[in-house]
């Protein structure tokens, strides 16, 4: 069965600090990568995802994802984080051709301090 | 405001009692997606309509539970005989293609079980 694992469960950063929350996926075949961030109070928005093509991806506010097939790994990268990145970050996997959703992980919580 | 928008916001109910909340996706996209996410973790997938078809439910999805989306348009989810398991944020998600794009999250339902 597929999963997706987000070892990361609370990461606690100063601003400036640069970011990289880890994301292993267990799928042997092709798959879609999405990262979707959570700021307090408000609903899941996608931060970027790979579909196919160049396995750097870039998304918004800074962030980008690289996706490395031979380690089963989407991880997420900031260089220099603001306070306004404290959110809750999570990893999802649509896994296969015929697959109908995404599977999404525990999610890494994000804490920037000013 | 052309997201996708649920109602309620919130939902208190006693246990055993009947509840449905409401979905209307974007307009353009055809998928929609009910996830159920409780603290701590990642969204967890309940069910899949493509128009009005309802093409996938998981397991999670438990005979108090059922979705409909009549016309193709909006979604209605109902949770029959409530429990206190059932207390979750409950997600609506839409999308035009769901490799490409990911999904459009709603800001969710929080129904709690008294």
């Amino acid at each position: 069965a597929q999963s997706v694992s987000q070892h990361n469960h609370h990461v606690i950063l100063s601003e400036a600090a640069s970011l990289e929350l880890g994301c292993n996926y267990s799928y042997g075949g092709t798959v879609n990568l999405f990262w979707y961030v959570q700021y307090p109070g408000q609903h899941l928005q996608l931060l970027l995802k790979y579909f196919s093509g160049d396995p750097l991806v870039k998304g918004i506010k800074g962030f980008e994802a690289e996706f490395i097939k031979s380690k089963f790994s989407f991880n997420l990268r900031k260089p220099s984080v603001q306070w306004s990145d404290t959110a809750e970050y999570f990893c999802a996997v649509n896994a296969g051709t015929g697959a109908n959703n995404l599977f999404f992980g525990t999610g890494t919580r994000l804490t920037v301090i000013p | 405001d052309t997201g996708v928008s649920q109602n309620p916001r919130h939902k208190i109910t006693k246990r055993g009692q009947n509840v449905t909340f409401r979905c209307d996706p974007i307009s353009e996209h055809n998928r929609l997606y009910w996830y159920r996410q409780t603290l701590g973790q990642g969204p967890e997938f309940l069910t899949y309509f493509q128009n009005e078809a309802q093409l996938e439910k998981s397991r999670l999805l438990s005979d108090r539970f059922s979705a409909e989306r009549p016309k193709g348009s909006f979604s209605t989810l109902e949770i029959q005989r409530t429990e206190q398991g059932d207390s979750a944020m409950y997600l609506c998600a839409s999308s035009p293609n769901l490799r490409e794009y990911g999904y459009t999250f709603g800001s969710g339902t929080r129904l709690t079980v008294v």
